[in-house]
């Protein structure tokens, strides 16, 4: 079974720049994560949709962050303008749909560093 | 909010040895899953083990076992006969068990375990 992939790996931008980061999730998997993990840090959530939809952006800084998911499948992570705190590394993850996704699975990540 | 509490930053353990790695967690639930991922220099997050609250009994998996006592919302992992291949970040996470819809994990800040030859 494939896991979760993730493109590209590492990213160098100026601040102010714009990126775009890729993700698709385990197949079948309805509810696909964006976790922002900055050094000598967990993982925080930024979006979390279930298909195609939204569940939880609270923590998305929606004045420069933008995420979808078309199709249920795919998604995309966008930062425009970057800033300087916005360097760290980007982690997609998936899981079932529901109480059966007990257990999220993980992708290698994007390192981004905004210089 | 629910909040999770590594306390140790850095851990280190002789190959064969057992270590312990500690974690505390707050929440006013009473229904939630409690993992421990590991997370190698090559970034990718692996699951360890995850513990139902529900469930008395202390998960395991092979050379990874626990210790949750929910009364003092503590969640330790314990590595049997470490190997140089366990050593990574180690993060200690809580998921509601039915949060609706949201199922965010809050994670811990991570313990990094060196396992020395």
């Amino acid at each position: 079974e494939a896991g979760v992939a993730q493109s590209p790996r590492y990213k160098i931008i100026e601040k102010r720049q714009s990126v775009a980061f890729w993700c698709n999730p385990i197949s079948g998997h309805a509810t696909l994560y964006w976790y922002q993990q900055i050094l000598g840090q967990g993982p925080k959530l930024l979006i979390q949709f279930q298909n195609n939809g939204v569940v939880d952006d609270s923590q998305l800084p929606k004045d420069r962050f933008s995420a979808e998911r078309l199709k249920g499948v795919d998604s995309t992570l966008k930062i425009q303008p970057a800033k300087l705190e916005d360097s760290a590394v980007y982690l997609c993850a998936s899981s079932l749909g529901g109480d059966r996704g007990k257990t999220q699975y993980f992708g290698p990540g994007t390192r981004l560093l905004v210089l | 909010a629910q909040t999770v509490t590594q306390s140790q930053p850095e851990m280190s353990v002789q190959e064969a040895e057992t270590v312990t790695l500690s974690c505390t967690y707050d929440t006013s639930e009473s229904d939630y899953y409690l993992f421990w991922y590991k997370q190698p220099p090559s970034r990718q997050m692996i699951l360890v083990i995850r513990q139902e609250a529900y469930k008395q009994q202390n998960a395991t998996e092979n050379r990874f076992s626990v210790n949750f006592q929910k009364a003092a919302k503590s969640f330790s992992l314990k590595i049997s006969d470490s190997q140089l291949g366990d050593a990574a970040m180690y993060f200690c996470a809580y998921r509601l068990y039915s949060g609706g819809s949201n199922y965010k994990l809050t994670f811990g800040k991570g313990t990094l375990l060196t396992v020395n030859p």
